[in-house]
């Protein structure tokens, strides 16, 4: 089984849509979990931190929910520039703590 | 803030050849590095830790002989694919992470390598 598994899409929705991505991860000692965002041939760059009480980030919401390892994003009223890849990250505490990657779910927002 | 750079950002190579990679923090200072590898609809992997000072930590089924990793300074890694095969062909990303922060890391812009 995979650390951290994400749905690979794509996902492909309607401009205005909302849309939910789900991770689930397998090391119940993770301790910090993110969601990045890739645009093809391009370097991955952190679009929120999840936190357990939830958090949103204007159109994003991000929650995480530790009984069942399981993380998800939430994203409304979708712009064609969010069209990329979602990757799910999660990492433990510690001077040698990893990220580790999900394989990421492919967003494709049209007109 | 929280800039980092590599380079190349491409290249191709002939089978065989050794190709460096340098990543670099320019704005902070970094004891530790990442070096990871993507290949095509996959996911990051991580190949190795790099620490300044001291030897690189490599990921299991990652050969160290093989991807030679120096980090000589708080702000200089280096990635050296040696006798690079097509197979070694991939996107190769770096990240580095500040000296008081440990679980928030930098991307470099990443660096494709094809060996032909």
């Amino acid at each position: 089984r995979k650390e951290v598994e994400q749905d690979p899409g794509p996902f492909n929705v309607p401009e205005g849509a909302t849309v939910a991505f789900n991770c689930t991860y397998s090391n119940s000692a993770s301790q910090s979990f993110f969601w990045y965002r890739q645009d093809c041939r391009k370097e991955p760059k952190l679009l929120m931190s999840v936190y357990s009480s939830g958090n949103e980030d204007g159109r994003f919401t991000a929650q995480l929910n530790r009984a069942s390892q399981y993380i998800s994003l939430l994203i409304r009223d979708s712009k064609l520039s969010d069209s990329a890849t979602y990757l799910c990250v999660v990492t433990t505490t510690g001077t040698a703590s990893k990220l580790t990657f999900g394989t990421g779910t492919r967003l494709q927002v049209t007109l | 803030g929280a800039v980092v750079s590599q380079h190349p950002s491409w290249v191709i190579c002939k089978s065989g050849t050794s190709v460096k990679i340098e990543c670099r923090s320019l704005d902070f200072q970094a004891t530790t590095m990442f070096w990871y590898r993507q290949f095509p609809k996959q996911s990051l992997m991580l190949m190795a830790t790099s620490n300044e000072g001291s030897k690189a930590t490599y990921e299991q089924g990652v050969e160290k002989d093989k991807f030679l990793i120096n980090h000589a300074s708080l702000t200089l890694s280096t990635l050296t694919v040696t006798s690079a095969h097509p197979e070694d062909s991939s996107f190769y990303i770096c990240s580095a992470r500040p000296l008081d922060q440990y679980n928030e890391q930098f991307f470099g812009p990443g660096t494709r390598l094809t060996v032909l």
